[in-house]
């Protein structure tokens, strides 16, 4: 079992759809959660980062963390075809001191007009 | 543009071969991530260098190494290659002046390793 999984997709949305994208973790030790943008052919860049549990919005983009069940998600509102791209999510934790990241594998968004 | 840089884009080699792959960091920056993307398998972490240092090992193969010059840029050196090293190889930077994955790490634009 891999210690991140997320559905790969590809999921395809209308243009002002509201998208959720979730990823299932089973490192309990994880406390930092990050989501990843990646469009075709270039690097991933950072959308969102939250610390432990709870809510983190910004503009459009609101993360949550569930750490007793494991699961974070991403929310995109008013999707636009702009947000086509591969979204990853990435953990780590400070148990041994490192800025390892584990990412999930990616989910493919289309967002048609 | 995230202010790392990465050479080459491509590179197209044959198995068996060594191949150098080269990254700069963003100006500041004391941490570099060397990362391996494949479609089956994702994004995975190599390797970190901190300020000349090797920080932390991920799912490196033997046949790969790593280092970090005095002026912070680094190389990721695989030999031996076989077909299934085929990915693109990412390369981030971050200041990581702390002890934990606080940092933002950005994304170099990636090399493309094609293995024949």
């Amino acid at each position: 079992q891999k210690e991140v999984e997320q559905d790969p997709g590809p999921l395809s949305v209308p243009e002002g759809a509201i998208v959720s994208l979730n990823c299932t973790y089973s490192n309990s030790a994880f406390q930092y959660f990050m989501w990843y943008r990646q469009y075709s052919r270039k690097g991933p860049e950072l959308l969102m980062y939250t610390y432990s549990s709870g809510n983190k919005e910004d503009g459009r983009f609101t993360a949550q963390v569930d750490k007793s069940s494991k699961y974070i998600s991403l929310f995109i509102r008013d999707s636009q075809p702009s947000d086509s791209a591969t979204y990853l999510c990435a953990m780590s934790g400070d148990w041994d001191n490192t800025d390892k990241l584990i990412f999930g594998t990616g989910t493919r968004l289309q967002v048609f007009p | 543009d995230s202010g790392v840089t990465q050479t080459p884009k491509h590179l197209i080699t044959a198995t068996g071969q060594r191949v150098t792959l080269r990254c700069s960091p963003r100006s500041g920056d004391l941490s570099v991530y060397w990362y391996q993307q494949s479609l089956d398998q994702g994004l995975q972490f190599l390797i970190q260098y901190y300020n000349g240092e090797e920080r932390a090992k991920g799912n490196i193969l033997e046949r790969f190494s790593a280092q970090q010059f005095p002026d912070l840029h680094s190389e990721l050196n695989l030999s031996s290659l076989e077909l299934g090293d085929s990915a693109l190889y990412f390369c981030a930077s971050s200041v990581s002046v702390g002890p934990v994955g606080t940092d933002t790490q950005y994304f170099g634009p990636g090399t493309r390793l094609t293995v024949l």
